[in-house]
């Protein structure tokens, strides 16, 4: 069966520090990939996306980026982190199929910037 | 652009009344329909979806939910609710694409009264 992972599970970090979120599936390969925000009592904002190797699309701009250095590996990083950043943040991943597949979480990452 | 309303932010029912949580969404082909469920400070599970056929869904946890297409609507129905089922219930709705987008309403937090 496939897991996903997420780590750190909390993380405080001052503002101005920079910031590394990792993501890992296990059990499949070739997945679609996904990076969700999700700020306090709101909903989930997609970030990022990705559909193999080295292939990150953006959704909205902003003091983050993503990268996908192996097939099941996704990451998230911020060479400065702002206030704004704090959040929920969600790792998310699907079958590469017909276009139409459902979308599976990770655990999440609570980051505080301070 | 398609999009989904929950119009409910926080519901309360007592133990063991039913339950409905509305959810609405505006797409210009036919959807596919999700409903998430997020307790605190974990990732989302996955309760019931939605991609054709018939309209009335069953889920995981005694949940149920109904597309109805003249009225744009997928609302969730449980006919008698636990403690347990207190948390956040988010309706998302996606479309065909190589990447399996969804896009997520802004949730329903629902409390038990005892």
């Amino acid at each position: 069966s496939q897991t996903i992972h997420q780590w750190p599970a909390t993380l405080v970090q001052p503002v101005g520090s920079p910031l590394s979120l990792e993501c890992t599936v296990e059990g499949t390969s070739n997945p679609n990939l996904y990076w969700y925000r999700q700020a306090a009592g709101r909903g989930l904002q997609l970030l990022f996306y990705s559909v193999g190797i080295g292939q990150i699309s953006s959704e909205v701009p902003q003091n983050l980026s993503a990268s996908r250095p192996q097939d099941r590996q996704f990451i998230l990083s911020s060479k400065k982190l702002l206030l704004s950043d704090s959040g929920f943040y969600l790792c998310a991943w699907t079958l590469r199929g017909q276009g139409k597949e459902t979308q599976y979480f990770g655990p999440g990452t609570r980051l505080l910037v301070l | 652009a398609q999009s989904v309303t929950q119009p409910d932010i926080h519901i309360t029912v007592s133990e063991g009344a039913s339950l409905e949580l509305r959810c609405n969404y505006s797409y210009g082909a036919t959807p596919y329909l999700f409903w998430y469920v997020q307790s605190p400070g974990q990732g989302l599970q996955l309760l019931l979806k939605y991609f054709s056929g018939d309209t009335l869904v069953q889920g995981i946890k005694g949940f149920e939910a109904e597309f109805k297409r003249s009225q744009s609507s997928f609302n969730l129905r449980k006919p008698s609710v636990h403690w347990s089922d207190a948390a956040e219930y988010f309706c998302a709705v996606g479309r065909y694409s190589s990447a399996s987008k969804i896009i997520f309403g802004s949730g329903t937090r629902l409390s038990i009264r005892p």
